[in-house]
């Protein structure tokens, strides 16, 4: 089993400022996907990040991809409401998608 | 534009009784598969398959059973709901195995009384 630990858990700041969370495993993964879940509805796919050190993007969401392909992180500066929700890491292995449990952001106007 | 459908979208059980959760995708998908979602403890896979009349494991199959005759439909069974299978429930589908973007339905919310 390829366990992601995904931190911090849950996390509330102000609208504007910037956070960043963490998606560690021991495993190395091919390729590395992070979701965001807002409530009562299914996880919708932000990016997918392939090669190690890899950097990608998504308007103000950075996604960097560790070196050694086993860790990845998620920094959104100057935070909106519109930010909130769960954010989920997966990566691939033996035709399965395994995810972390998430990190829960809130963003408070 | 339909993507995922899942069916129904909530349902009440009573110890003991059977049902069976409907997945369907129209983007003509190898990949899919069913995950259930409880507090604290993420997405975790059930069961999935690669392709018509091919089912696999996930990570916790106990108590729910699959078939795959078509490309478009996946549906969960529950043999004999147990209050511990209260949960919410995702349906996802990819176009290839191991690659690609998933895409989850909207989820079936069920409660085992």
């Amino acid at each position: 089993t390829q366990l992601l630990e995904q931190s911090p858990q849950f996390l509330s700041i102000q609208e504007g400022e910037n956070l960043t969370v963490y998606c560690n495993s021991s495993s190395v993964f091919s390729s590395l996907q992070w979701y965001r879940q807002e409530p009562g509805e299914g996880p919708v796919l932000l990016v997918t990040v392939v090669t190690g050190g890899e950097v990608k993007k998504l308007k103000r969401l950075t996604f960097q991809f560790g070196d050694a392909r086993k860790d990845s992180s998620l920094h959104i500066t100057a935070a909106q409401p519109g930010d909130t929700g769960l954010y989920l890491c997966a990566g691939y292995g033996n035709n399965r998608l395994a995810f972390g449990k998430g990190n829960q952001v809130v963003v408070i106007p | 534009n339909a993507g995922v459908t899942q069916t129904p979208k909530f349902q009440v059980l009573k110890t003991g009784q059977s049902m069976t959760l409907q997945c369907a995708q129209d983007m003509n998908h190898e990949y899919m598969s069913w995950y259930r979602q409880d507090p604290g403890m993420g997405l975790r896979l059930i069961h999935y398959s690669v392709g018509a009349g091919i089912t696999d494991q996930g990570e916790v199959p106990n108590g729910y059973n699959v078939s795959r005759s078509t490309t478009e439909d996946f549906p969960l069974r529950l043999l004999s709901a147990a209050p511990s299978q209260t949960s919410v429930y995702f349906c996802a589908s990819s176009y290839g195995v191991g690659t690609g973007e998933l895409f989850f339905g909207e989820g079936s919310r069920l409660t085992v009384l």
